[in-house]
């Protein structure tokens, strides 16, 4: 399978715990999108990387979230002190740098249920 | 008031109906439109790409872009059964970031 994979797929916790949720891109791909749906909602932009280099950040993405892409290829996004209100599925997302081209490829997503 | 307005329904046809769905947007710097699909509990599907104003056709699906009206719309012919599902309009303005504003969705149900 060449496309964006996500791991867990599904994620329970209970409130206070910490959370963490793997992206690996398309291999060829250079960006690096996260967003999180809720239900009944589209998709919010979390952040986004170029390579290894984090440059943008919502101001929905509090400090109890982190992300790294550590060696420019797999993501990780992490939320400490988990909250009902961060239940939602979160989303990664992959594309090309070059040619001007803005498509950005899905994952599956992880469903994270705080409870 | 968002930025990309979309009706979430539900939208509900026949059988080989003509779908119009469609996206209002306020920004006038966005130039690059997308339409997703979304099944149920999956990740969202690239269906159609458009930069700028104009049309584009793949198959049974039309992406229309009115950048002097910020409406957009994406057709789909001959519906099935297998198009019921939700459609995200997502639309960006500068390819160097490709941080996708997205609408609310809306949900389409294809009835034998």
């Amino acid at each position: 399978d060449t496309g964006v994979s996500q791991n867990p797929r599904h994620k329970i916790t209970k409130r206070g715990q910490n959370v963490t949720f793997r992206c690996d891109p398309i291999s060829e791909h250079n960006r690096l999108y996260w967003y999180r749906q809720t239900l009944g909602q589209g998709p919010e932009f979390l952040t986004y990387f170029q390579n290894e280099a984090q440059l943008e950040k919502s101001r929905l993405l509090s400090d109890r979230f982190s992300a790294e892409r550590p060696k420019g290829s797999f993501s990780t996004l992490e939320i400490q002190r988990t909250e009902q209100g961060d239940s939602a599925m979160y989303l990664c997302a992959s594309s090309l740098s070059a040619g001007g081209s803005a498509e950005a490829f899905f994952g599956q997503g992880t469903r994270l249920t705080v409870v | 008031q968002k930025e990309v307005e979309q009706d979430p329904g539900p939208l509900s046809v026949p059988e080989g109906a003509i779908v119009s769905l469609n996206c209002t947007y306020s920004n006038s710097a966005f130039q690059y439109f997308m339409w997703y699909r979304q099944y149920s509990r999956k990740g969202p599907e690239l269906l159609m790409y458009t930069y700028s104003s104009g049309n584009k056709e793949d198959g049974r699906f039309t992406a229309q872009v009115d950048k002097s009206s910020k409406y957009i719309s994406l057709f789909i012919r001959d519906s099935q059964p297998s198009d019921s599902a939700t459609y995200l309009c997502a639309m960006s303005a500068f390819s160097n970031t490709g941080k996708l504003i997205f609408g609310q969705g809306t949900t389409l149900q294809v009835k034998p």
